[in-house]
């Protein structure tokens, strides 16, 4: 029953780098979404899909890149990172995107980027 | 867009009381949905209650109820015979069924005092 799953639980990054932050769902839900939390702040959407192939732009999109090639996964490309991007990242999945809404979130990467 | 506010950055509460966390929300819609979302130290979120706004009815779980007043677009929660184990950070969401994204408060540190 594993539900949401994410790599790597926590990450070090030099300014400049760039990694990948896996994230798999075995619910076979058609939403996806990525969300940061910074220190005392509530959960800020970067990047949603509504199935494979579809991906669109959240509240804080600057910075990252995802894909979907599959319903299972979907994950989040930080390119060229900053220290503005030192955060805890969560995926999440919905089975639908306009119906009850409930979302179902993996445990989340701590990122730091010195 | 709509904006979720949590006044209390942190509540306490005496093990077996009582204690209720408060959310205000700011929406032009008639239709959405609310949840209110635990996360202990092991960060990942769990959802505790949800409540539909198009329902009378307040939501109830267990020991977990909400007052939900949609003309004045509150919507508290109450934990009754409080456990050691409810100690979390509380984070108050709002949904629209028109947009693939969940607004957070900023979240509620909530100690449980033995």
């Amino acid at each position: 029953n594993a539900g949401v799953t994410q790599t790597p639980k926590f990450r070090i990054l030099k300014i400049g780098q760039s990694m990948t932050l896996q994230c798999t769902q075995d619910m076979n839900h058609n939403y996806m979404y990525w969300y940061r939390q910074d220190p005392g702040m509530g959960l800020k959407l970067i990047y949603y899909s509504v199935g494979a192939g579809i991906t669109d732009k959240g509240e804080v999109p600057n910075g990252y890149n995802v894909s979907r090639s599959t319903t299972e996964d979907f994950p989040l490309r930080l390119e060229l990172a900053a220290p503005s991007q030192t955060s805890v990242y969560f995926c999440a999945s919905s089975l639908g995107g306009i119906n009850t809404g409930e979302l179902f979130f993996g445990e989340g990467s701590r990122l730091t980027v010195l | 867009a709509q904006t979720v506010t949590q006044s209390q950055p942190e509540m306490s509460v005496q093990e077996a009381e009582t204690v209720t966390l408060s959310c205000t929300y700011d929406t032009s819609e008639s239709d959405y949905y609310l949840f209110w979302y635990k996360q202990p130290p092991s960060r990942q979120m769990i959802l505790v209650i949800r409540q539909e706004a198009y329902k009378q009815q307040n939501a109830t779980e267990n020991r977990f109820s909400v007052n939900f007043q949609k003309a004045a677009k509150s919507f508290s929660l109450k934990i009754s015979d409080s456990q050691l184990g409810d100690a979390a950070m509380y984070f108050c969401a709002y949904r629209s069924p028109k947009v693939n994204d969940m607004r957070f408060g900023a979240g509620t540190r909530l100690t449980v005092k033995p």
